[in-house]
Protein backbone atom coordinates (compact mmCIF):
# COMPACT_ATOMS: atom_id res chain seq x y z
CA UNK A 1 0.00 0.00 0.00
CA UNK A 2 1.14 3.79 -0.87
CA UNK A 3 0.54 6.87 0.94
CA UNK A 4 1.45 10.52 0.92
CA UNK A 5 2.06 12.87 3.51
CA UNK A 6 1.52 16.69 2.72
CA UNK A 7 2.41 18.77 5.92
CA UNK A 8 0.61 22.10 6.00
CA UNK A 9 -2.56 22.32 4.78
CA UNK A 10 -1.77 25.75 3.58
CA UNK A 11 1.69 27.80 3.11
CA UNK A 12 1.80 31.56 3.10
CA UNK A 13 4.88 33.16 1.58
CA UNK A 14 5.83 36.63 0.59
CA UNK A 15 6.52 37.63 -3.26
CA UNK A 16 10.16 37.11 -4.38
CA UNK A 17 10.46 34.13 -1.23
CA UNK A 18 11.46 30.65 -1.35
CA UNK A 19 8.56 28.58 -1.65
CA UNK A 20 8.98 24.96 0.05
CA UNK A 21 6.30 22.41 -0.08
CA UNK A 22 6.97 19.00 2.28
CA UNK A 23 5.76 15.75 0.42
CA UNK A 24 6.71 12.38 2.28
CA UNK A 25 5.91 9.11 0.33
CA UNK A 26 5.24 5.59 2.02
CA UNK A 27 5.92 2.73 -0.33
CA UNK A 28 6.62 -0.63 -0.62
CA UNK A 29 8.04 -0.84 -4.19
CA UNK A 30 9.97 1.76 -5.58
CA UNK A 31 7.75 4.62 -6.55
CA UNK A 32 7.62 7.32 -9.27
CA UNK A 33 6.39 10.22 -7.53
CA UNK A 34 4.31 13.30 -9.33
CA UNK A 35 3.80 17.06 -8.11
CA UNK A 36 0.21 18.76 -9.59
CA UNK A 37 -1.06 22.10 -9.59
CA UNK A 38 -4.34 22.61 -9.25
CA UNK A 39 -6.01 26.46 -10.26
CA UNK A 40 -9.46 27.25 -9.27
CA UNK A 41 -12.49 25.55 -11.24
CA UNK A 42 -9.48 23.85 -13.68
CA UNK A 43 -7.83 20.65 -13.76
CA UNK A 44 -4.10 19.23 -12.82
CA UNK A 45 -1.07 20.26 -14.64
CA UNK A 46 1.63 18.35 -14.05
CA UNK A 47 4.90 20.60 -12.29
CA UNK A 48 7.54 17.58 -12.44
CA UNK A 49 7.97 13.29 -11.66
CA UNK A 50 10.59 11.70 -10.46
CA UNK A 51 10.63 8.37 -12.12
CA UNK A 52 13.94 6.28 -11.10
CA UNK A 53 16.27 9.07 -13.76
CA UNK A 54 18.49 11.67 -11.46
CA UNK A 55 17.11 12.80 -8.37
CA UNK A 56 16.89 16.33 -8.31
CA UNK A 57 13.99 17.21 -11.20
CA UNK A 58 13.43 20.19 -12.82
CA UNK A 59 9.68 20.95 -13.56
CA UNK A 60 7.76 24.09 -14.93
CA UNK A 61 7.65 27.39 -13.86
CA UNK A 62 10.55 27.38 -12.14
CA UNK A 63 9.71 24.47 -9.51
CA UNK A 64 11.86 21.91 -9.05
CA UNK A 65 11.55 18.69 -6.30
CA UNK A 66 14.32 16.48 -5.18
CA UNK A 67 13.72 12.70 -4.20
CA UNK A 68 15.44 11.50 -0.92
CA UNK A 69 15.45 7.27 -0.38
CA UNK A 70 16.61 7.70 2.82
CA UNK A 71 14.40 10.55 3.98
CA UNK A 72 11.52 9.04 2.08
CA UNK A 73 10.61 12.49 1.06
CA UNK A 74 10.18 14.38 -2.54
CA UNK A 75 9.53 18.20 -1.51
CA UNK A 76 9.23 20.67 -3.79
CA UNK A 77 11.05 24.22 -4.04
CA UNK A 78 10.77 27.33 -5.99
CA UNK A 79 13.45 30.10 -5.31
CA UNK A 80 11.42 33.09 -5.74
CA UNK A 81 7.21 32.86 -5.53
CA UNK A 82 5.11 34.80 -8.25
CA UNK A 83 1.89 35.64 -7.26
CA UNK A 84 0.49 33.26 -10.31
CA UNK A 85 2.06 30.32 -7.89
CA UNK A 86 -1.15 31.01 -5.76
CA UNK A 87 -3.20 27.68 -6.04
CA UNK A 88 -3.50 23.90 -4.33
CA UNK A 89 -0.50 21.83 -5.06
CA UNK A 90 -0.96 17.78 -4.54
CA UNK A 91 1.82 15.10 -4.55
CA UNK A 92 0.97 11.84 -5.23
CA UNK A 93 2.83 8.62 -5.83
CA UNK A 94 2.40 5.53 -8.03
CA UNK A 95 3.79 2.19 -7.96
CA UNK A 96 6.83 1.34 -10.66
CA UNK A 97 6.17 -1.66 -11.56
CA UNK A 98 2.82 -0.56 -12.82
CA UNK A 99 4.29 1.32 -15.87
CA UNK A 100 2.12 4.32 -15.33
CA UNK A 101 -0.89 1.94 -15.56
CA UNK A 102 -1.25 2.30 -11.87
CA UNK A 103 -3.27 4.66 -10.48
CA UNK A 104 -2.26 7.64 -8.29
CA UNK A 105 -2.48 8.16 -4.76
CA UNK A 106 -2.71 11.36 -3.84
CA UNK A 107 -1.58 14.08 -1.01
CA UNK A 108 -4.16 15.76 1.22
CA UNK A 109 -3.19 19.45 -1.26
CA UNK A 110 -1.75 22.12 0.01
CA UNK A 111 -2.80 25.75 -0.43
CA UNK A 112 -0.39 27.92 -1.19
CA UNK A 113 -0.81 31.65 -0.22
CA UNK A 114 1.42 34.68 -2.02
CA UNK A 115 1.43 37.75 -0.05
CA UNK A 116 2.24 40.52 -2.11
CA UNK B 1 -0.03 17.80 -27.02
CA UNK B 2 -1.71 15.31 -24.35
CA UNK B 3 -5.16 16.79 -23.75
CA UNK B 4 -7.93 15.45 -22.19
CA UNK B 5 -11.55 16.79 -22.25
CA UNK B 6 -14.43 15.84 -20.36
CA UNK B 7 -18.49 16.50 -20.65
CA UNK B 8 -20.42 17.96 -19.33
CA UNK B 9 -18.34 20.49 -17.38
CA UNK B 10 -21.12 20.74 -14.61
CA UNK B 11 -24.40 19.11 -14.46
CA UNK B 12 -27.14 18.93 -12.25
CA UNK B 13 -29.60 16.02 -11.24
CA UNK B 14 -32.63 15.14 -9.61
CA UNK B 15 -32.20 12.47 -6.78
CA UNK B 16 -32.79 8.73 -8.09
CA UNK B 17 -31.81 9.35 -12.01
CA UNK B 18 -28.55 8.67 -13.78
CA UNK B 19 -26.32 10.93 -15.10
CA UNK B 20 -23.39 9.51 -17.67
CA UNK B 21 -19.78 11.84 -17.97
CA UNK B 22 -17.76 11.70 -20.71
CA UNK B 23 -13.55 11.33 -20.79
CA UNK B 24 -12.15 11.46 -24.08
CA UNK B 25 -8.27 11.78 -25.35
CA UNK B 26 -8.14 14.37 -27.76
CA UNK B 27 -5.01 13.82 -29.68
CA UNK B 28 -3.15 10.78 -28.48
CA UNK B 29 -4.75 6.69 -27.53
CA UNK B 30 -4.96 6.53 -24.21
CA UNK B 31 -3.79 3.15 -22.97
CA UNK B 32 -5.28 3.25 -19.67
CA UNK B 33 -8.04 5.74 -18.17
CA UNK B 34 -8.74 6.82 -14.33
CA UNK B 35 -11.50 8.34 -12.51
CA UNK B 36 -11.03 10.11 -9.57
CA UNK B 37 -13.72 11.88 -7.42
CA UNK B 38 -12.38 15.07 -5.72
CA UNK B 39 -14.58 16.26 -2.82
CA UNK B 40 -14.60 20.01 -1.42
CA UNK B 41 -11.25 21.24 -0.60
CA UNK B 42 -9.95 17.88 -0.20
CA UNK B 43 -7.90 15.54 -2.29
CA UNK B 44 -8.59 13.43 -5.48
CA UNK B 45 -9.08 9.76 -4.79
CA UNK B 46 -8.82 6.92 -7.56
CA UNK B 47 -11.97 5.14 -8.25
CA UNK B 48 -11.19 3.23 -10.39
CA UNK B 49 -9.14 1.89 -13.40
CA UNK B 50 -10.23 1.08 -16.93
CA UNK B 51 -8.41 -0.23 -19.97
CA UNK B 52 -9.66 -0.07 -23.17
CA UNK B 53 -12.40 -3.44 -24.09
CA UNK B 54 -11.87 -4.54 -20.70
CA UNK B 55 -13.81 -4.72 -17.02
CA UNK B 56 -12.62 -1.62 -15.20
CA UNK B 57 -10.99 -2.49 -12.05
CA UNK B 58 -12.59 -0.81 -9.08
CA UNK B 59 -10.53 0.42 -5.59
CA UNK B 60 -12.33 -0.71 -2.72
CA UNK B 61 -15.64 0.92 -1.09
CA UNK B 62 -16.14 2.14 -4.72
CA UNK B 63 -19.83 0.59 -6.03
CA UNK B 64 -19.37 -1.11 -9.19
CA UNK B 65 -23.00 -1.13 -9.73
CA UNK B 66 -23.61 2.89 -9.06
CA UNK B 67 -20.49 3.87 -11.08
CA UNK B 68 -20.50 2.28 -14.48
CA UNK B 69 -17.74 2.66 -16.34
CA UNK B 70 -17.30 1.89 -19.84
CA UNK B 71 -14.27 2.26 -21.79
CA UNK B 72 -15.17 1.61 -25.33
CA UNK B 73 -11.82 2.47 -27.49
CA UNK B 74 -9.04 4.05 -27.08
CA UNK B 75 -9.83 7.29 -26.78
CA UNK B 76 -13.42 7.67 -24.79
CA UNK B 77 -14.45 6.44 -21.31
CA UNK B 78 -17.44 6.64 -19.52
CA UNK B 79 -18.88 7.01 -16.24
CA UNK B 80 -22.69 6.77 -15.55
CA UNK B 81 -23.83 7.99 -11.60
CA UNK B 82 -26.49 5.77 -11.21
CA UNK B 83 -29.68 6.64 -9.08
CA UNK B 84 -27.68 9.29 -8.11
CA UNK B 85 -27.96 10.86 -4.30
CA UNK B 86 -26.79 13.72 -2.98
CA UNK B 87 -24.09 12.51 -1.14
CA UNK B 88 -22.78 11.20 -4.76
CA UNK B 89 -22.83 15.27 -5.25
CA UNK B 90 -18.82 15.76 -6.27
CA UNK B 91 -16.41 16.37 -8.58
CA UNK B 92 -15.30 13.83 -10.68
CA UNK B 93 -12.12 13.64 -12.88
CA UNK B 94 -10.70 11.33 -15.42
CA UNK B 95 -7.17 11.02 -16.21
CA UNK B 96 -5.64 9.06 -19.48
CA UNK B 97 -2.27 7.13 -19.75
CA UNK B 98 0.12 6.06 -22.10
CA UNK B 99 1.81 2.65 -21.16
CA UNK B 100 6.11 3.74 -20.20
CA UNK B 101 5.03 7.06 -20.33
CA UNK B 102 5.02 7.51 -16.48
CA UNK B 103 3.05 10.25 -16.45
CA UNK B 104 -1.48 10.55 -16.37
CA UNK B 105 -3.01 13.21 -18.26
CA UNK B 106 -5.93 14.55 -15.97
CA UNK B 107 -9.38 16.28 -17.47
CA UNK B 108 -10.41 19.47 -16.36
CA UNK B 109 -13.38 17.74 -14.46
CA UNK B 110 -16.85 17.48 -13.75
CA UNK B 111 -18.96 19.26 -11.11
CA UNK B 112 -22.12 16.73 -10.28
CA UNK B 113 -24.64 18.15 -8.28
CA UNK B 114 -27.85 15.94 -7.47
CA UNK B 115 -30.60 17.62 -5.91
Amino acid sequence: AQSVTQLGSHVSVSEGALVLLRCNYSSSVPPYLFWYVQYPNQGLQLLLKYTSAATLVKGINGFEAEFKKSETSFHLTKPSAHMSDAAEYFCAVSDQAGGGADGLTFGKGTHLIIQP
Amino acid sequence: GAVVSQHPSWVICKSGTSVKIECRSLDFQATTMFWYRQFPKQSLMLMATSNEGSKATYEQGVEKDKFLINHASLTLSTLTVTSAHPEDSSFYICSASILARYEQYFGPGTRLTVT
